[in-house]
């Protein structure tokens, strides 16, 4: 069975800082990777997605995330925060083949320091 | 294109009874999934619909069931509503084989009192 945890519940940075929010997961089988973002009630958007291929991927916003197999991680990165970006942000795998259900982790609340 | 709609937005119930929720699907895709996000929770995969079938199913008990229809819209419904329902119901559309990738729709705030 696939797990994901994120580390750290709650993140808060500086405006213009640098967001890191840590996602690491556990698979038997090569996974598919996610970052969702959900505003104050709303549905969740999706960010960005590892399927194949390059492991650096970027997304939407100005996020990015790198894809590491031998440290099982999938850490997502903006290099400057905005205003804009208060959220709460889910990292999800996907690895069942025919029935590609979301696994997600518990969620990281970040805040933005004006 | 339309994106995933849900309906309806909010819905207050009392335990015991019965509730659906409605979601019309992203043009072209043909696979739907629910998910329950409870307050300050991931959300969780309830079960998923391809091509009128189920296919696959979280650790939730047969009082949560759907449909699919042949426009791939799709209902959840819940019986004999618990306390514990109280959550944020989700649906979200993908095409098959897109390898987990699915796009949700705003959600259905469920209260149980």
């Amino acid at each position: 069975a696939q797990s994901v945890t994120q580390l750290g519940s709650h993140v808060s940075v500086s405006e213009g800082a640098l967001v890191l929010l840590r996602c690491n997961y556990s698979s038997s089988v090569p996974p598919y990777l996610f970052w969702y973002v959900q505003y104050p009630n709303q549905g969740l958007q999706l960010l960005l997605k590892y399927t194949t291929g390059a492991t650096l991927v970027k997304g939407i916003n100005g996020f990015e995330a790198e894809f590491k197999k031998s440290e099982t991680s999938f850490h997502l990165t903006k290099p400057s925060a905005h205003m804009s970006d208060a959220a709460e942000y889910f990292c999800a795998v996907s690895v069942e083949r025919g029935n590609e259900k979301l696994t997600f982790g518990t969620g990281t609340r970040l805040t933005i320091i004006p | 294109e339309t994106g995933v709609t849900q309906s309806p937005t909010h819905l207050i119930k009392t335990r015991g009874q019965q509730v659906t929720l409605r979601c019309s699907s992203q043009s072209g895709h043909n696979t739907v999934s629910w998910y329950q996000q409870a307050l300050g929770q991931g959300p969780q995969f309830i079960f998923q619909y391809y091509r009128e079938e189920e296919n696959g199913r979280g650790n939730f008990p047969p009082r949560f069931s759907g449909l699919q229809f042949p426009n791939y819209s799709s209902e959840l419904n819940v019986n004999a509503l618990e306390l514990d329902d109280s959550a944020l119901y989700l649906c979200a559309s993908s095409l098959a084989g897109s390898r987990g990738t699915q796009y949700f729709g705003p959600g259905t705030r469920l209260l149980v009192l």
